[in-house]
């Protein structure tokens, strides 16, 4: 299994503004995965971060608006930049451990835009 | 875009079997099925996998049809606790190798365990 912890749980914001979601795993992965849940809607992933490359982007989705850090093999961080209300969702990072075979989610990052 | 098609919501009787239907018509021979529920407010969590043959665990059974072009979960025993939507997606597995699939998620099934 694989313990993942997100900071903040939610969070309101101003239009026009960044957030900064964590996302802390208790022990190494190679990739870690960024998802968005609109509203009512099902899982979407935004891209998947390599630890000391870029990551990569999801059809959709581009690194201006949605930065992605991945320092090390534990921690990986989504920036949600110049935000607007349509980007009110819930962020969710997940693991696999093994790689390709059991993925574990934290408990998302509800965010909403005013 | 899934290549899973599952019904959009269902109810069952707390303490009955609850039975959730999957295609997959278009799977390949390396590709697993998986499930996956999400209770409200929370995370996705994992529950059960197979590739060809019935799989059990303490939490479900999956049933994949001889040309495993579909599946079913099987909840047991129902309880007011399951209620959530249920996903079932179809991937290339990493068991034994270095190349998998993304975990990409359909619209779900939002199971209703009735009292």
């Amino acid at each position: 299994s694989a313990v993942i912890s997100q900071k903040p749980s939610r969070d309101i914001c101003q239009r026009g503004t960044s957030l900064t979601i964590q996302c802390q795993v208790d022990s190494q992965v190679t990739m870690m995965f960024w998802y968005r849940q609109q509203p009512g809607q099902s899982l979407t992933l935004i891209a998947t971060a390599n630890q000391g490359s870029e990551a990569t982007y999801e059809s959709g989705f581009v690194i201006d608006k949605f930065p992605i850090s991945r320092p090390n093999l534990t921690f990986s961080t989504l920036t949600v930049s110049n935000m607007s209300p349509e980007d009110s969702s819930i962020y969710l990072c997940s693991v696999e451990r093994p790689p390709g075979t059991e993925a574990f989610f934290g408990q998302g990052t509800r965010l909403t835009v005013v | 875009d899934a290549k899973t098609t599952q019904p959009t919501s269902m109810d069952c009787a707390e303490g009955r079997a609850a039975n959730l239907p999957c295609n997959h018509s278009t799977i390949s021979g390396n590709e697993y099925v998986y499930w996956y529920r999400q209770i409200h407010s929370q995370g996705p969590q994992y529950i059960i996998h197979g590739l060809k043959n019935n799989e059990t665990n303490e939490m479900a059974s999956l049933i994949i049809t001889e040309d495993r072009k579909s599946s079913t979960l099987i909840l047991p025993h129902a309880t007011l606790r399951d209620t959530a939507v249920y996903y079932c997606i179809v991937r290339v597995a990493g068991f034994g190798g270095t190349s998998y699939d993304k975990v990409i998620f359909g619209p779900g099934t939002s199971l209703s365990v009735i009292p």
